[in-house]
């Protein structure tokens, strides 16, 4: 069974810049998340999609952080325009529904460096 | 408000002595409890979890957890460490009214040779 899929891993970029980020998720999954993961802590929330649809996108700053899930399988995110702080690991995970009883799988992570 | 702890930022272990790493919830109800572990350069990899029933959780690469609710933990262990378990482990609670996973601040084990 092959994971979740994730491009770029590394991506460096100035600040004001805009970024995508690319997943694939397991398939037959049909809920996908989006965290992000700041040196040193424990990954956060940011999105997330049952199939096509927003169940919690409350901790996304929808100022500059946008994502879609079209069709219900591949997801990016963007973020336009960046700042230093969002300097992070974004990580994207898949399980097979929104029950928070399924575990989720996760991608290798794109490592993001705004300058 | 609602959290898992992980008090311990690093955690060393001498190859072949039990290990332990710590998790305490502050979550009202019944929360599912889970552990990950990330390597270096790579995503997280689910390990067990607790949802109900059993108090002891077996998972995967011989480690179990145990689910106390009068002392609201959750450790990681194993009898015998690995140098290959070194990595970095995460705590992580989820339901009790919530869809989200809400993680702990991470521990780094380090086995020793």
């Amino acid at each position: 069974e092959a994971g979740v899929a994730q491009s770029p891993r590394y991506k460096i970029i100035e600040k004001r810049q805009s970024v995508a980020f690319w997943c694939n998720p397991i398939s037959g999954h049909a809920t996908l998340y989006w965290y992000q993961q700041i040196l040193g802590q424990g990954p956060k929330l940011l999105i997330q999609f049952q199939n096509n649809g927003v169940v919690d996108d409350s901790q996304l700053p929808k100022d500059r952080f946008s994502a879609e899930r079209l069709k219900g399988v591949d997801s990016t995110l963007k973020i336009q325009p960046a700042k230093l702080e969002d300097s992070a690991v974004y990580l994207c995970a898949s399980s097979l529904d929104s029950d928070p009883a399924y575990e989720q799988y996760f991608g290798p992570g794109t490592r993001l460096t705004v300058t | 408000a609602q959290s898992v702890a992980q008090p311990e930022d690093q955690v060393n272990v001498a190859e072949g002595n039990p290990l332990t790493v710590k998790c305490t919830y502050s979550v009202s109800g019944n929360p599912y409890l889970f552990w990950y572990v990330q390597y270096p350069n790579r995503g997280l990899q689910f390990l067990l979890k607790y949802i109900t029933g059993d108090n002891l959780v077996k998972g995967s690469y011989g480690f179990e957890a145990e689910f106390n609710k009068s002392q609201t933990s959750f450790h990681l262990k194993k009898p015998s460490a690995l140098v290959s378990d070194s990595a970095l482990y995460f705590c992580a609670y989820g339901g009790a009214g919530s869809y989200q996973l809400t993680f702990g601040k991470g521990t780094k084990l380090s086995v020793i040779p």
